[in-house]
């Protein structure tokens, strides 16, 4: 399985942009870049997800590198709401990879 | 209706005693999945069910069996657990054979073995 690397913490200011790296150096071309959130108390939740291009959605932005080594979440203006431990997994179809595997993710906190 | 529900939310058992955590989905979805996690760590793959059959079972212990008597429907029944079961189980639900979608999680049972 394709593995991602992502820094263990990272902190904020509310309101102002934010950016999570992630590093998918052996990611294969049917791997989808997804990320999920998990806010304190709650299961997971989707953020967004892509292949090659870039993706926005109401909730962030995902830049994805043109080698696809490796990708970055971009939330545009960080809210307290927004303090949650971020994954990326790759998600592939061919090898039964459609099920989620979660590394360590990374804690970001928000601070006012 | 993009919910996935999780009953009970929280559940305290004996070592003998035997339960079931219930997960309910009425998305469609035809890939439905158990996790473990544990305080501070990323959830855990234990199952995932395709189209009402077993796929993938990660190695877990036989005293955790899984059912999925129907589309919408995902049981996990308890038996003889140990204190170190004691985690939040998260059922989630995806359509089947795709990596382009997301999956959908439920809010999870936290489950204590005393």
């Amino acid at each position: 399985d394709a593995k991602t690397t992502q820094p263990n913490s990272m902190e904020s200011n509310e309101e102002e942009p934010v950016h999570l790296p992630c590093n998918h150096s052996t990611i294969s071309g049917t791997d989808y870049i997804h990320w999920y959130r998990q806010l304190p108390s709650q299961g997971p939740e989707y953020v967004i997800h892509g292949l090659t291009s870039n993706v926005n959605n109401r909730m962030a932005s995902l830049a994805i590198a043109e080698d696809r080594k490796s990708s970055t979440l971009i939330l545009h203006r960080a809210t307290l709401r927004d303090a949650a431990v971020y994954y990326c997994i790759l998600r592939d179809v061919l090898n039964s990879g459609y099920a989620l595997n979660f590394g360590k993710g990374t804690s970001l906190l928000v601070t006012p | 209706d993009t919910e996935v529900t999780q009953t009970p939310k929280h559940l305290v058992m004996g070592m003998t005693n035997k339960k079931s955590l219930k997960c309910e989905q009425h998305m469609g979805h035809r890939a439905m999945y158990w996790y473990k996690q544990k305080a501070k760590k990323p959830p855990e793959l234990m199952f995932v069910y395709s189209y009402e059959k077993l796929s993938i079972n990660e190695s877990v212990p036989s005293r955790f069996s899984p059912e999925c008597p129907n589309s919408s429907l995902l049981n996990l029944h308890l038996h003889a657990l140990q204190p170190e079961d004691s985690a939040l189980y998260l059922c989630a639900s995806s359509q089947e054979r795709t990596a382009d979608t997301e999956a959908f999680f439920g809010q999870g049972t936290r489950l204590t073995v005393v």
